[in-house]
């Protein structure tokens, strides 16, 4: 089975650009995790989707920041305008539904220059 | 809110021997799920073994183990027969029974000596 699908792997940007990242959950889950992992903050909620709905986005950082799940097979997280601050590795996991194990995938590395 | 604390930066072990690293976290809730996650150096988070809080009996998978201690808020994870693979850095994380978040710990890197 096909695990958790990021693109790109590793993004590079200037400040100012718009990045977007994409995540294709493994197939049949329901529920789909955008996470950020850096060394100050570690492992940090984004946003989470159930059945493509959006139920908890407080951890998203500001309104440069969204998120989409348009359909069961795709998400994106998209950046507008970047800052350095941006950079981290950026995860996404799914779940079978909600409360049950979450699967990452292998990351996005981002640097926003 | 729910904290988790990995106390320990760093660990390491000799190839073969067994080493735990440990885990607290600080909950209200009676009912939640405990996680370690291992991310070796491809930075993937790999689910190493889960523990639900209602049972008694720690879990196990293969060379990994866990010691959960409700009472005490504690959930180790012990690596036997340690080998070179294993070398990454480790997550304990925490779920509350109704909700999706994960709270994660600031990690514990091992190091596995030849």
């Amino acid at each position: 089975d096909a695990g958790v699908i990021q693109s790109p792997r590793h993004e590079v940007t200037e400040m100012g650009q718009e990045v977007t990242l994409r995540c294709k959950p493994i197939s049949g889950h329901n529920s789909l995790f955008w996470y950020r992992q850096t060394m100050m903050r570690g492992l940090e909620l984004l946003i989470y989707f159930n059945n493509n709905v959006p139920i908890d986005d407080s951890g998203m950082p500001e309104d440069r920041f969204s998120a989409k799940m348009p359909n069961a097979s795709f998400s994106t997280l998209k950046i507008q305008p970047s800052e350095p601050r941006d950079s981290a590795v950026y995860f996404c996991a799914s779940s079978l539904a909600q409360g049950e194990t979450q699967y990452f995938g292998p990351g996005t590395r981002l640097l926003v220059l | 809110a729910q904290t988790v604390t990995q106390s320990q930066p760093e660990m390491s072990v000799q190839e073969a021997e067994t080493v735990t690293l440990s885990c607290t976290y600080d909950t209200s809730e009676s009912d939640y799920y405990l996680f370690w996650y291992k991310q070796p150096p491809s930075r993937q988070m790999i689910l190493v073994i889960r523990q639900e809080a209602y049972k008694q009996q720690n879990a196990t998978e293969n060379r990994f183990s866990v010691n959960f201690q409700k009472a005490a808020k504690s959930f180790s994870l012990k690596i036997s027969d340690s080998q070179l693979g294993d070398a990454a850095m480790y997550f304990c994380a925490y779920r509350n029974n109704a909700g999706n978040m994960l709270t994660f710990g600031g990690g514990t890197r091992l190091m596995v000596k030849p």
